[in-house]
C-alpha cells in the first residue's frame, strides 16, 4: 500500500536557520505529493504541492522537488522565522489528486528567536 | 467565515457514551472527509463520502458511524465512546485540494 515517512521531531532552530524536513514515500503509480502545515489550534492548511516528477512546489519561502528516482519530497526553507513554528505533514495522493491522502507522521518545528 | 466549520471544538465524555460531532462546508464540493489525528501518527482516515449517496470505510472505521445529511453536512458518531477513542479530529473536505476544519478535541474519561 502507500505510506509516508517523515523525518521525526520534534525540530528545534534558530531564527535565520536553515531548515529541512525529509519525506520519503512509497506508492504505485505516479502519486502527487503535498506538504501541510498545521499551526497551533488549527486545522491543516495547504503550504505546497507536486504532481509529476521534478516539479518544485513553492509558497511562503518554502520548497519541496519531487524525486522520484529517490523517491522523496524534502522540505526546505532558506530562513526559518519563529511564525513558523508548527506541526508540518508530508502527504501523498495517489489518485493524482488531493483526493485520499496518505499522511506522515508530522514533524514539530519550533524556531527560537 | 470559515470554508468548514466542526462542532463541538472541545467536547469530554464518559465512557459508553454516544457522541456526534459534526461538520459543515461552504465551498461546495461534492467529497468530505473524517480524520483522527493521535501525537505522532500524523492523520489516519476513518469515513469518506464522494456524495450525498456514497459513504466509505477508511483506514480505522471500527467504532466509528457517518451520516451524510446534505452536500453541505457530514457528522461522526461515536456510538459507545471508549477511552482510546480520545484523539483531535478533523474534518476535510475537497475539491483539487483538501481544506480542512480547525478540529475537535474530544475527551473520553
Amino acid at each position: 500500500g502507500n505510506s509516508v515517512t517523515q523525518m521525526e521531531g520534534p525540530v528545534t532552530l534558530s531564527e535565520e536557520a536553515f531548515l529541512t524536513i525529509n519525506c520519503t514515500y512509497t506508492a504505485t503509480g505516479y502519486p502527487s505529493l503535498f506538504w501541510y502545515v498545521q499551526y497551533p489550534g488549527e486545522g491543516l492548511q495547504l503550504l505546497l504541492k507536486a504532481t509529476k516528477a521534478d516539479d518544485k512546489g513553492s509558497n511562503k519561502g518554502f520548497e519541496a522537488t519531487y524525486r522520484k528516482e529517490t523517491t522523496s519530497f524534502h522540505l526546505e526553507k532558506g530562513s526559518v522565522q519563529v511564525s513558523d513554528s508548527a506541526v508540518y505533514f508530508c502527504a501523498l495522493s495517489a489518485s493524482g489528486s488531493a483526493r485520499q491522502l496518505t499522511f506522515g507522521s508530522g514533524t514539530q518545528l519550533t524556531v527560537l528567536p | 467565515d470559515a470554508d468548514v466549520t466542526q462542532t463541538p471544538r472541545n467536547r469530554i465524555t464518559k465512557t459508553g457514551k454516544r457522541i456526534m460531532l459534526e461538520c459543515s462546508q461552504t465551498k461546495g464540493h461534492d467529497r468530505m472527509y473524517w480524520y483522527r489525528q493521535d501525537p505522532g501518527l500524523g492523520l489516519q482516515l476513518i469515513y469518506y463520502s464522494f456524495d450525498v449517496k456514497d459513504i466509505n470505510k477508511g483506514e480505522i472505521s471500527d467504532g466509528y458511524s457517518v451520516s451524510r445529511q446534505a452536500q453541505a453536512k457530514f457528522s461522526l458518531s461515536l456510538e459507545s465512546a471508549i477511552p482510546n477513542q480520545t484523539a483531535l479530529y478533523f474534518c476535510a473536505t475537497s475539491g483539487y485540494e483538501q481544506y480542512f476544519g480547525p478540529g475537535t478535541r474530544l475527551t473520553v474519561t
